[in-house]
């Protein structure tokens, strides 16, 4: 079983499309994240989540809405895709958010053309 | 806020021993990360440290000073799957949930050559 996983693992898109990503984790952790990978490998983080409230929301555009249903659950939703939003997007979980152990997906790789 | 510095990239042969160095400043800290990423794949989780010293972890072992803000990570009889990008990640301190941040390095790619 995998601890969190991520659909889909590849996007390809239009500028100007919305696109949805979305995330869950089967280990009971309270805390959930969404980090974007450049193409330099700098991971960033953009949101976190602790049972379901939002916690962490870094300088991100608005056009990145996250939600979270459940605590088992985080998904992203981008509108308006532009071309600097290409980049490997990973979902991560952490027992709680103090915790500096993530488990991270296995990433989702966004490619707007 | 954080600033965290890494060698970009390092070579080293299989079977010796490298350590990879990280120097932060922060504004607040509350512990030490270190990661693995092989390419194409998610990082994973290596090694901690909250307190001064060396925490050791089969072959790789990693320190911390904090006064220094400098941490490295060793990775002892290199193998050729240890050849991955290794991030450092220093965790925020402070009140609030929100606080517990962790702020990524840009990484260290590491190839390891027969």
């Amino acid at each position: 079983d995998t601890a969190v996983s991520q659909t889909p693992k590849y996007l390809v898109t239009q500028m100007g499309n919305d696109k949805s990503i979305k995330c869950e984790q089967n280990l009971g952790h309270d805390t959930m994240y969404w980090y974007k990978q450049d193409s330099k490998k700098f991971l960033k983080i953009m949101f976190s989540y602790n049972n379901k409230e939002l916690i962490i929301n870094e300088t991100v555009p608005n056009r990145f809405s996250p939600k979270s249903p459940d605590k088992a659950h985080l998904n992203l939703h981008i509108n308006s895709l532009e071309l600097g939003d290409s980049a490997v997007y990973f979902c991560a979980s952490s027992r709680i958010p103090a915790a500096g152990e993530l488990f991270f997906g296995e990433g989702s790789r966004l490619t707007v053309l | 806020g954080q600033n965290i510095d890494q060698p970009t990239e390092m070579t080293a042969t299989e079977g010796a021993i490298v350590q990879i160095n990280c120097t932060y400043q922060t504004s607040g800290f509350n512990g030490l990360f270190w990661y693995q990423q092989h390419a194409g794949e998610a990082p994973t989780f290596l090694s901690y440290n909250v307190l001064d010293g060396l925490e050791e972890k089969g072959r790789f072992s990693s320190f911390l000073s904090r006064s220094k803000g400098y941490s490295y990570l060793l990775l002892k009889e290199l193998q050729m799957k240890d050849s991955a990008s290794y991030l450092c990640a220093v965790r925020d301190s402070g009140t609030g949930a929100g606080s517990y941040q962790l702020t990524f390095g840009k990484g260290t790619k590491l190839s390891v050559i027969p």
